[in-house]
């Protein structure tokens, strides 16, 4: 079963604009992941956030996690063209291994128009 | 460059034969997942080892399905038999799992292999 849900499903915007996805999940959670996928292609891991940190930052992402309301954002600043893709959040919910049971959202489909 | 290797790419089978898929992890990761993609489902975890051993294979069903890990440097999916629906796209990812935090905990996947049965 999955544990995360994505917001939105799908999201079309232009080269230049921001984007923001949202995920929302069900039991506690050791850590949420957020990754990539191209059409066709495996998964790539973008950022990782522990339970016990609140934003995340690398590059041109941002992620944010509420515990309180077990919702994780993703936003992707001054998106490009390249950055159309899946984007789908993980969430590890045992306690005492990294890399533990990862379960995947549902995903986000991102199009990034030039 | 050290990825997580999957074969076949593609498999074309009629119903009813075995499947075999195999997974080559990354050297010295040591949490080893198998993961079925469809549209409907999306992605979903079939089941996971560590230092070769299942950890939880919930996810997988078992009067078909079974996933091995003969050894460190490869793991086996099988379906005997393969039905229609079993058709997706099976991921394997390999990690580095442990209890210091200051391990990064994500998950490097394969390519994948891309199941159709007939």
């Amino acid at each position: 079963s999955q544990q995360g849900e994505e917001d939105p499903q799908a999201l079309s915007i232009q080269e230049g604009e921001n984007a923001t996805m949202n995920c929302s999940y069900k039991t506690s959670i050791n850590n949420l992941q957020w990754y990539r996928q191209n059409s066709g292609r495996g998964l790539v891991h973008l950022i990782l956030i522990r339970s016990n940190e609140r934003e995340k930052h690398s590059g041109r992402l941002r992620v944010t996690l509420d515990t309180s309301k077990k919702s994780s954002s993703l936003l992707i600043t001054a998106s490009r063209a390249a950055d159309t893709a899946s984007y789908f959040c993980a969430t590890d919910a045992t306690s005492f291994y990294n890399t533990d049971k990862l379960i995947f959202g549902t995903g986000t489909r991102l199009q990034v128009f030039p | 460059d050290a990825r997580v290797t999957q074969t076949p790419r593609h498999k074309v089978t009629e119903m009813g034969q075995e499947v075999t898929m195999r997974c080559q992890p990354i050297l010295g990761h040591n949490t080893v997942f198998w993961y079925r993609q469809t549209m409907m489902q999306g992605l979903e975890l079939l089941a996971y080892f560590r230092n070769r051993a299942p950890l939880d294979d919930s996810g997988m069903p078992k009067d078909r399905f079974s996933a091995e890990m003969p050894d460190a440097t490869l793991a086996t999916l099988k379906i005997q038999p393969s039905e229609p629906r079993d058709s997706a796209v099976y991921f394997c990812a390999s990690g580095l799992g442990s209890p210091d935090p200051g391990i990064k905990g994500e998950a490097f996947f394969g390519q994948g292999t891309r199941l159709t049965v007939v």
